[in-house]
């Protein structure tokens, strides 16, 4: 079967870094997306890794490796405002997004 | 980025009325439109996947007759909640892709319908 997995739930301080880790076991793969959400609202893109290695979009940087099905997202610099879920997903050989349960992340000054 | 506007908002409606919500892509074409439901402190769970002029795939569980979707042309996918219930009460999220070479899933706003 698929499956997507991130932790549930962790804590930083603002002004800090924090690494949200992602593996998934997929049917094909055509790219990995990091989206931010806050409650009720809709998903925000963050980010789309489809080839190995990091990028690098401001305080925002993700990773990918394929052949170990893992990648990361790393937030410096964290401010409140970065209090959010943080949904991992995966696009499959039929361009459907596998979806992780998201990791809520809590900023405490 | 792309955009995509996705109507009503909110909704509140009777037990055992239908509600339509649109979602539309305003400045691309989209061949897929995803329908995903979202209940409180949970992640997306997709509803089903349409594709532009054929019939939509539901997941498993996800009942055809109850939540009709349409997408009839390549800006415009609609959901129809029929007969609706207050266990159908959630947040309703569209989202569309382009076809090939996809670099992001664009999302509408979403829509949190209240039956009561």
């Amino acid at each position: 079967g698929q499956n997507i997995d991130q932790p549930t739930e962790m804590t930083a301080t603002e002004g800090a870094i924090v690494q949200i880790n992602c593996t998934y076991q997929t049917s094909g793969f055509n790219g990995l997306f990091w989206y931010q959400q806050h409650a009720g609202e809709a998903p925000t893109f963050l980010s789309y890794n489809v080839l190995d290695g990091l990028e690098e979009k401001g305080r925002f940087s993700s990773f990918l490796s394929r052949s170990k099905g893992y990648s990361y997202l790393l937030l410096k610099e964290l401010q409140m405002k970065d209090s959010a879920s943080y949904l991992c997903a995966v696009m499959d050989s039929n361009y459907q997004l596998i979806w992780g349960a998201g990791t809520k992340l809590i900023i405490k000054p | 980025g792309a955009v995509v506007s996705q109507h009503p908002s909110r909704v509140i409606c009777k037990s055992g009325t239908s509600v339509k919500i649109e979602c539309r892509s305003l400045d691309f074409q989209a061949t897929t439109m995803f329908w995903y439901r979202q209940f409180p402190k949970q992640s997306l769970m997709l509803m089903a996947t349409s594709n532009e002029g054929s019939k939509a795939t539901y997941e498993q569980g996800v009942e055809k007759d109850k939540f009709l979707i349409n997408h009839a042309s390549l800006t415009l996918s609609t959901l129809t909640v029929t007969s609706a219930h207050p266990e159908d009460s959630s947040f309703y999220i569209c989202s569309a892709i382009t076809g090939t070479g996809v670099t992001e899933a664009f999302f509408g706003q979403g829509t949190r319908l209240t039956v009561v």
